[in-house]
């Protein structure tokens, strides 16, 4: 089982429409969660960062996260063009020795066409 | 706006080669780390580093990889000897104290490997 998953898409939404990324994670611990938008051949750029169950809005993103399904969203409303990337997951756990990594899904390529 | 700087942007070396990729954490954080993208594939966290010592580190970040910290600025990834499949993106990140805290990428030194 995959520790992050994600669907590789592409996702292919009009611009204007709404745009819904999925992701579900298998370790239960995991104790804080990120979107990352990804331009081909760019570095991670954070998103939204969400940690506790329910909603979190931030101008046209909306995280959502279900600990009890293993399971965040990402909402894009209103989506441009300029949205067109790779969302990535990234699921956080502290190990009781320290460290923070961030395990990351494949990504959910979004197209928005005009 | 603070953020974190990585050089040389991009690296071509010969296999068995020795490779030194560097990165200037932001400021005020205390947590360091350095990820990889193969083309395609998803970003892999290599080593996490706090306080002047590893604090974690994966399967991938064998004994021909090392870090250090120099100075007061500088995070630096070496790899002693490298191989065909070290090709890939190398990010550099760094995040404030706390546990939740959000990580923040470099831009990245793309290392080809001939």
């Amino acid at each position: 089982q995959k520790e992050v998953e994600q669907n590789s898409g592409p996702l292919s939404v009009p611009e204007g429409a709404i745009a819904s990324l999925n992701c579900t994670y298998s370790d239960r611990g995991s104790q804080s969660f990120f979107w990352y938008r990804q331009y081909s051949g760019k570095s991670p750029e954070l998103i939204m960062s969400i940690y506790s169950n329910g909603d979190k809005e931030d101008g046209r993103f909306t995280a959502q996260l279900n600990k009890a399904s293993q399971y965040v969203s990402l909402l894009i409303r209103d989506s441009q063009p300029s949205d067109s990337a790779t969302y990535l997951c990234a699921v956080h756990r502290s190990p009781a020795g320290g460290g923070n990594k961030l395990t990351f899904g494949t990504g959910t390529q979004l197209k928005v066409e005009l | 706006e603070p953020e974190v700087t990585q050089t040389p942007s991009h690296q071509v070396t010969q296999m068995g080669q020795e490779v030194i990729l560097r990165c200037v954490p932001i400021s005020n954080h205390l947590y360091f780390y350095w990820y990889r993208q193969i083309l395609g594939q998803k970003v892999e966290f290599l080593v996490s580093f706090y306080n002047n010592e590893i604090s974690e580190k994966s399967e991938i970040f064998d004994d021909q990889f090392s870090v250090e910290r120099p100075d007061g600025s500088n995070f630096t990834l070496k790899i002693r000897s490298t191989k065909l499949e070290d090709s890939a993106m190398y990010f550099c990140a760094s995040s404030e104290v706390s546990n939740q805290e959000t990580q923040y990428f470099g831009p990245g030194t793309r290392l080809l490997v001939l």
